[in-house]
């Protein structure tokens, strides 16, 4: 499976837009990017995933490169409770997700 | 509609003893996949079960068995308990496997086990 790049950590202020960016530059035609995050010591929560077009759900929005080499989630107006582990993760169909260390995203207010 | 759910929640465990987790997948799921997370690390995938077999396993040693039941729900084994088994076991759901691409896959909220 596409290993993964995302930046330790990040900062976001209360209502405004957080921009999480992920590298996956071996990414293989049939292999999707997965977003979840994870809130301490609760179990992962979905948050979208996409091919190669661009997707908006409730939660967020995911942006894939033309290439897809690379993406990039959007939290729109980010409140403390987004505050949690954001993990970027390449999927081929065996639903097997490597999870790699993922982004630290503190919101503060 | 209930997610994915497992049980129990919390458990203490003495070394060498043998331990039973569960997992009662999403409505409609038929693959369910079990992962441990240690603290401060990231998931690291156990196995996956559809149509009651193992498909697919991690570097994981032979203590760590599972069972899928014909209702889809799991269980996840693990015998001679170590100090090192100390983790919190996340169960994962999702519709077929190596068929249909693009799915989403949900978690559970996780057993944390305790082993002193």
């Amino acid at each position: 499976d596409a290993k993964t790049t995302q930046p330790p950590s990040m900062d976001c202020a209360e209502g405004r837009a957080a921009n999480l960016p992920c590298n996956h530059s071996t990414i293989s035609g049939n292999e999707y990017v997965y977003w979840y995050r994870q809130i301490h010591s609760q179990g992962p929560q979905y948050i979208i995933h996409g091919l190669k077009n661009n997707e908006t759900n409730e939660m967020a929005s995911l942006i894939i490169t033309e290439d897809r080499k690379s993406s990039t989630l959007i939290l729109p107006h980010a409140t403390l409770r987004d505050t949690a582990v954001y993990y970027c993760i390449v999927l081929k169909h065996d639903y097997k997700l490597s999870f790699g260390a993922g982004t630290t995203v503190t919101v503060r207010a | 509609d209930a997610g994915v759910t497992q049980s129990p929640t919390h458990l203490i465990k003495t070394r060498g003893q043998q331990v039973t987790l569960r997992c009662s997948p999403k409505s409609g799921h038929d693959t369910v996949s079990w992962y441990q997370q240690a603290l401060g690390q990231g998931p690291q995938f156990i196995f996956q079960y559809y149509e009651e077999e193992e498909r697919q396993r991690g570097n994981f040693p032979d203590r760590f068995s599972g069972h899928q039941f014909p209702n889809y729900s799991s269980e996840l084994n693990v015998n001679a308990l170590l100090l090192g088994d100390s983790a919190l076991y996340l169960c994962a759901s999702a519709t077929g496997t190596g068929l249909v691409t693009g799915n989403t896959i949900y978690f559970g909220e996780g057993s944390w086990l305790t082993v002193v």
